[in-house]
């Protein structure tokens, strides 16, 4: 079955650069979610979008932003890295339909590595 | 508030041997509960979930998870672990304020298995 694709699997930054990570949600899944996970820490949820929307936000710095396109994949865009900036970035998807928010399953990518040096 | 709490921090287990992960939630009413796995250096992978229903729920790999109101616990299980288990494992529930089911995950407990 299809899954989850993100890009690029691993990413090398200097400090003050910027960078655009992509995600391919599952086909037919309308939102997608973005989680950042700091070295040995549980990822912690930073935007999502449903429709091309953006339907919740989380602790996202001012300086990163993203997007939903027509064909439903996702793109974050992360300007002036920071060191702290270091970590594994996902992507997860779901199918909205009429599930209740909290009954959506959340399929997760393998996850863009992001080194700021 | 909502939250997720993984007590134990890292386990080691031998192969062969059984094994529970423990998951606690704060949360007054019946939640939806998810475990993943994420191996080393990769994504996170569905282990299963519970919405409602049976409280033992199946999973893949061989897991299973016990859905206890009174304890307010979602304890991961296997009868025999393999060394491929080795692994992070997250237990997560969806924030219930937001309204697309954004997911709070536990601290994680770190699985190693000796031969």
């Amino acid at each position: 079955a299809a899954g989850v694709i993100q890009s690029p699997r691993h990413l090398i930054k200097e400090k003050r650069e910027t960078a655009t990570l992509k995600c391919y949600p599952i086909p037919r899944h309308d939102t997608v979610y973005w989680y950042q996970q700091g070295p040995g820490q549980d990822p912690q949820f930073l935007i999502s979008f449903y429709e091309k929307m953006q339907s919740d936000k989380g602790s996202i710095p001012d300086r990163f932003s993203a997007q939903q396109f027509s064909d439903y994949h996702s793109e974050l865009n992360m300007s002036s890295l920071e060191l702290g900036d270091s970590a594994l970035y996902f992507c997860a998807s779901s199918l909205r339909g009429r599930d209740r928010p909290s009954e959506r399953t959340q399929y997760f990518g393998p996850g863009t590595r992001l080194l700021v040096l | 508030a909502q939250s997720v709490t993984q007590p134990d921090i890292h386990i080691t287990v031998s192969e062969g041997a059984s094994l529970e992960l423990r998951c606690n939630y704060s949360y007054g009413a019946t939640p939806y509960l998810f475990w993943y796995v994420q191996s080393p250096g990769q994504g996170l992978q569905l282990l299963l979930k519970y919405f409602s229903g049976d409280t033992l729920v199946q999973g893949i790999k061989g897991f299973e998870a016990e859905f206890k109101r009174s304890q307010s616990s979602f304890n991961l299980r296997k009868p025999s672990v393999h060394w491929s288990d080795a692994a992070e494992y997250f237990c997560a529930v969806p924030r219930l304020s937001s309204n697309t089911g954004k997911l709070i995950f536990g601290q994680g407990t770190t699985l190693q298995v000796k031969p």
